[in-house]
């Protein structure tokens, strides 16, 4: 099956605490995304990468940090830093950065409390 | 982008087709016109997109007007499962990053 995994479903952290949110795809896509979204809102950018070992921040990039090191794999790191980390996070990827269709994965709802 | 707008919420009776509206009048030439949808808690899943003419697949039917500033995306039967938000989206094909931005949607649910 091709698709996009996330990895937990639910997380709970206790403020201070770093935390690793994971997406990995087995697609074979170039780009990769991370998106927040906050309950009765749209979808706001954090990250995204075009190509392995490259990555740009979206509008909403303080607070997290992003690795590609691999192709298939795009986690996300939510630090301390991050003001208001408490919201359901989703990952998508395209074939190319230029691809119009995005796949997404089933998102990781986190609380931190 | 240009900004759309769409109904916040409609209903809809199962087996009967849905017509959802979405207004874009500052869309420019070179815009598309996206459609996806986010089920209760999951993610987004992309339904269709057009530039000009009409497009049919086999989740939908998207009919953009000649002026382009209006579209209307029809599901020609809908089923309970197609209770979602649907999302109307204006972009720009660039190069580095395709963003998608979200507005409100519209809250479609599907009665029996």
């Amino acid at each position: 099956d091709g698709g996009i995994t996330q990895s937990p479903k639910y997380l709970f952290r206790k403020e201070g605490q770093n935390v690793t949110l994971s997406c990995e795809q087995n697609l074979n896509h170039d780009a990769m995304y991370w998106y927040r979204q906050d309950p009765g809102q749209g979808l706001r950018l954090i990250y995204y990468s075009q190509i392995v070992n490259d990555f740009q921040k979206g509008d909403i990039a303080e607070g997290y940090s992003v690795s590609r090191e691999k192709k298939e794999s795009f986690p996300l790191t939510v630090t301390s830093a991050q003001k208001n980390p408490t919201a359901f996070y989703l990952c998508a990827s395209s074939m190319t950065a230029s691809s119009y269709e995005q796949y997404f994965g089933p998102g990781t709802r986190l609380t931190v409390t | 982008d240009a900004k759309t707008t769409q109904p916040p919420s409609m209903d809809c009776a199962e087996g009967r087709a849905a017509n959802l509206p979405c207004n874009h009048s500052t869309i420019s030439g070179n815009e598309y016109v996206y459609w996806y949808r986010q089920i209760h808690s999951q993610g987004p899943q992309y339904i269709i997109h057009g530039l000009k003419n009409n497009e049919t697949n086999e989740m939908a039917s998207l009919i953009i007007t000649e002026d382009r500033k209006s579209s209307t995306l029809i599901l020609p039967h809908a089923t309970l499962r197609d209770t979602a938000v649907y999302y109307c989206i204006v972009l720009m094909i660039k190069a580095a990053g395709n963003k998608l931005t979200f507005g409100g949607g519209t809250r479609v649910l599907v009665k029996p």
